[in-house]
């Protein structure tokens, strides 16, 4: 069955610190992987995309992270803030999925000032 | 427009009561898919619209569940006689083409059935 794990579910940081954040996934064959933020009671916003041809991906102060042959991204964040507190889901595109994301439940991320 | 608009933000239904939610796409996106997301959980994919054509519905949980695309732009989720599992986040999504372009996502409508 095509999977994503993303561990721990809850995650709390003091403000400055950099961190990572780790999803799985269990089929390689993937077109690409996107990672979201969700904030409570909101939508999803797009951070970042990895095709599965790219091995990272930069937006600001995040960077992601692809490894398919063992199954896993990582979301780093620099230099966290209060802001960055939120949900980070991971999705991932498995080929022959007809277009449809399989997600991550996510990790709660709480920076504290 | 600017982004995904998902109407109505909210909605409490009584159970038995037939719901209609409603999904504007980012114009030009080929690609619109629901989802649901129940709470603590990830989205959930339901349906998946290639411009009006439904090209998959095997995440829709029940026959009392449909999705049309009629014009290959809006999107209308219809749940009939709602239930209490029923209730959740119910989330919208497009994008540009098919495999391998970004997923843009709308505020999502929260149903609650009483």
């Amino acid at each position: 069955k095509q999977e994503v794990t993303q561990i721990p579910a809850a995650l709390s940081v003091p403000e400055g610190e950099n961190l990572v954040l780790n999803c799985s996934f269990t089929d390689s064959a993937i077109y690409n992987l996107q990672w979201f933020r969700q904030d409570p009671g909101k939508g999803l916003t797009s951070l970042l995309l990895i095709q599965s041809s790219q091995r990272e991906q930069t937006s600001g102060r995040l960077n992601a992270s692809l490894d398919k042959s063992s199954g896993r991204s990582t979301l780093y964040i620099a230099a966290s803030q209060p802001g960055d507190s939120a949900t980070y889901l991971c999705a991932v595109h498995y080929t022959g999925a007809n277009s449809k994301l399989t997600f991550g439940k996510g990790i709660t991320l709480s920076v504290r000032p | 427009g600017a982004g995904v608009s998902q109407s109505p933000r909210y909605k409490v239904a009584k159970r038995g009561q037939d719901v209609a939610l409603r999904c504007d796409p980012i114009s030009g996106h080929v690609s619109l898919f629901w989802y649901q997301q129940a709470l603590g959980q990830g989205p959930e994919f339901l349906t998946y619209f290639q411009n009006e054509a439904q090209l998959d519905k095997s995440g829709l949980p029940s026959d009392r569940f449909f999705a049309e695309r009629p014009e290959g732009s809006v999107s209308t989720l219809k749940i009939q006689r709602t239930q209490q599992e029923d209730s959740a986040v119910y989330l919208c999504a497009s994008s540009l083409a098919g495999s391998g372009t970004e997923a843009f996502f709308g505020q999502g409508t929260r149903l609650t059935v009483v």
